[in-house]
């Protein structure tokens, strides 16, 4: 069965660096989404990416994030410059379009200190 | 703006019962989808099921059907003969629009836990 897979399943990272998420979308998929899970809190919407471009964003995703297509399987989420709060859990998903429901990573735990 | 709201922040139900996750919605759009996702302690999101808002009859998967009052604008799963494996957080999730590849607005999860 298609999944969606994400790597690495856990980053820690100095605040202030640079890291780089990586997720693989199921091959057929056509709209790719980032969240993130703060530990124990809700599932925040980051970003979605159709067409090469983004075409939602939530306030959460500000100049420090970019998301990026390199090639035609990959998908990565982007934080420039890492601070404490960044630290959560994040999650990439990927739809159809036509799809009932996105398909979902198993996550990476990223952990700034 | 889409708002999910689960009220039961923990529930608990004793193996082999049924038990009743409630979700209520709310959006002003008419065309929108309601889902479940089960996040175990290990962390992975797993979709459990799906609800159209124009679909007529309620969804079900296996054990879990979904309790869907558009009028109410209540979107509850039930799941039947609770495994110990069922122990979890349950999101309940909305996305808005037609073409279904909009963001999803999560609710804050119920976690579940099952007692033998």
């Amino acid at each position: 069965e298609p999944e969606v897979t994400q790597t690495p399943s856990h980053q820690v990272t100095q605040m202030g660096q640079e890291v780089i998420l990586r997720c693989v979308p199921i091959s057929n998929h056509l709209y790719f989404y980032w969240y993130r899970q703060i530990l124990g809190q809700k599932v925040e919407f980051l970003v979605s990416f159709y067409n090469n471009e983004i075409s939602e964003k939530s306030e959460i995703f500000d100049d420090q994030f970019s998301v990026e297509r390199p090639d035609g399987s990959n998908f990565t989420l982007k934080i420039r410059s890492t601070k404490l709060e960044d630290s959560a859990m994040y999650f990439c998903a990927s739809t159809r379009g036509t799809a009932k429901e996105a398909f979902f990573g198993q996550g990476t735990r990223l952990t700034v200190v | 703006a889409q708002k999910i709201t689960q009220t039961q922040p923990g529930m608990f139900v004793q193996e082999k019962e049924a038990v009743t996750l409630d979700c209520t919605y709310d959006t002003s759009d008419p065309s929108y989808g309601l889902f479940w996702y089960k996040q175990p302690s290990s962390g992975e999101m797993i979709f459990l099921i799906y609800q159209g808002s124009y679909d007529q009859q309620n969804a079900t998967e296996g054990r879990y059907s979904l309790n869907f009052q558009k009028a109410r604008k209540s979107a509850n799963l039930v799941i039947s003969a609770s495994q110990l494996g069922d122990s979890a957080m349950y999101f309940c999730a909305m996305r808005v629009g037609d073409t279904n590849a909009g963001k999803s607005t999560f609710g804050d999860g119920t976690t579940l836990t099952v007692k033998p």
